[in-house]
């Protein structure tokens, strides 16, 4: 009973490199997501996608891309990391809204 | 603009005392409001959920919380607070159940002193 599976959990990167987060759910929801994770801001959203085949923009999506490979699958990129990356980023999916279920999250530092 | 508001951003309660986490929401109708908890290094775990009918919801833990749409809050509750409910609490809204985007209050840290 996997859920919603994040990869990699930590990673450090160096300012200007690239990296992927993957992010597959098993509960065949139609909406995923991914937020990140700052100290005394709560969750922000950065990309969403309400089906296979959309995505779209969150309230902090500078910076990144996203990738709905398939209904399971959502992944993000950073194509040039910068230090204000540096977050833990949480993956999530849902069904109508009805709630959402998290991954275990990816902490991320960009050095 | 629309907004989801946690006024308390700790909170410290001895075990066993009672508990209340504030949680307010600026949006034109009434949206799907929920209640997550967060242990350290962990996701997000929900607690409980309001869509509609019955105002007061119970939840997971022995947690409960109430909608009141005059004041548009949703605070949650505990009677009787035990240690291991020290944590990270996030009120959180869902507006467009098209996208079920949600968001999320800025947290709630809850200290247990025993």
């Amino acid at each position: 009973n996997a859920g919603v599976t994040q990869t990699p959990k930590f990673q450090v990167l160096k300012t200007g490199q690239s990296m992927t987060l993957q992010c597959a759910q098993d509960m065949n929801h139609n909406s995923m997501y991914w937020y990140r994770q700052d100290p005394g801001m709560g969750l922000r959203l950065i990309y969403y996608s309400a089906s296979e085949g959309t995505t779209d923009k969150g309230e902090v999506p500078n910076g990144y891309n996203v990738s709905r490979l398939n209904k399971r699958e959502f992944s993000l990129r950073l194509e040039s990391a910068a230090p204000s990356q540096t977050s833990v980023y949480f993956c999530a999916s849902s069904e109508d809204g009805s709630r959402a279920f998290f991954g275990q999250g990816t902490r991320l530092t960009v050095v | 603009a629309q907004s989801v508001t946690q006024p308390d951003i700790h909170i410290t309660v001895s075990e066993g005392a009672s508990l209340e986490l504030r949680c307010n929401y600026s949006y034109g109708a009434t949206p799907y409001l929920f209640w997550y908890v967060q242990s350290p290094g962990q996701g997000l775990q929900l607690l409980l959920k309001y869509f509609s009918g019955d105002t007061l919801v119970q939840g997971i833990k022995g947690f409960e919380a109430e909608f009141k749409r005059s004041q548009s809050s949703f605070n949650l509750r505990k009677p009787s607070v035990h240690w291991s409910d020290a944590a990270e609490y996030f009120c959180a809204v869902v507006i467009n159940t098209n996208a079920g985007k949600s968001t999320f209050g800025d947290g709630t840290t809850l200290t247990v002193k025993p």
